[in-house]
């Protein structure tokens, strides 16, 4: 079974300043895909950014990348230059490929801006 | 094009009572799933549904729960006899096509359900 390991229940930034975000995960599949989700306040999941385990370039989009480390099983997020609107609960997300789309959460972490 | 569509929001049953959640898909998705998030956790899988077929129900507690997804209408999960322990918020997401493809999740804002 795969699981998803989110290790910081809270995190706090100072706007305009960068923070990561941890994942890790453990599965035996080698085709997979990861994702990291935003649920603000208003409690919608947003997808921020997505990765395909069999690209080996990490993927961004405009402030938020990954640090994707597929043998160590790792699959940070990087936000840069932080705003405040970015204070939400983040998910970090496993797919397998060739499957059922189960789609296997971690428990969230809490990251917080301060202004 | 109208996001994935949950309602009610809010929802509050007695102890014993059934429990209704709708959910209608983005236009043109064809795949539904259902995620009950507890206070402070993550999203937990329940079922994976197509249209009139149960696909994956590996994750939806064996009695007092279950899920359709008729040919015409929305997707509903429908909890029997209602425990304090369902108290959570269920989420409802949506997807074009399901196995070999690669398409993230469009999730609705959830129901907040609280048993009393």
């Amino acid at each position: 079974a795969q699981t998803v390991t989110q290790s910081q229940p809270e995190m706090s930034v100072q706007e305009a300043e960068t923070v990561t975000l941890s994942c890790t995960y453990d599965t035996s599949e080698s085709n997979y895909y990861l994702f990291w989700y935003k649920q603000p306040p208003s409690r919608q999941m947003i997808l921020v950014i997505r990765q395909e385990a069999y690209k080996q370039q990490n993927a961004t989009e405009n402030r938020f990348s990954v640090n994707f480390q597929k043998a160590a099983k790792s699959f940070s997020l990087k936000i840069s230059d932080s705003q405040l609107g970015d204070t939400a609960m983040y998910f970090c997300a496993f797919m397998k490929l060739y499957n059922n789309n189960d789609m296997r959460f971690g428990a969230g972490t809490r990251l917080t801006v301060k202004p | 094009n109208a996001g994935v569509m949950q309602n009610p929001r809010h929802l509050v049953r007695r102890r014993g009572q059934e429990a209704r959640l709708r959910c209608s898909p983005m236009k043109g998705h064809s795949h539904v799933y259902w995620y009950r998030q507890l206070p402070e956790e993550g999203l937990k899988f329940m079922v994976y549904l197509q249209k009139e077929n149960i696909i994956d129900e590996s994750g939806m507690p064996k009695e007092r729960f279950s899920a359709e997804f008729p040919k015409e209408g929305p997707s509903i999960l429908r909890i029997q006899q209602v425990v304090r322990g369902d108290s959570a918020a269920y989420f409802c997401a949506s997807s074009p096509a399901g196995q070999g493809a690669v398409t993230e999740a469009f999730f609705g804002q959830g129901t907040r359900l609280t048993v009393v």
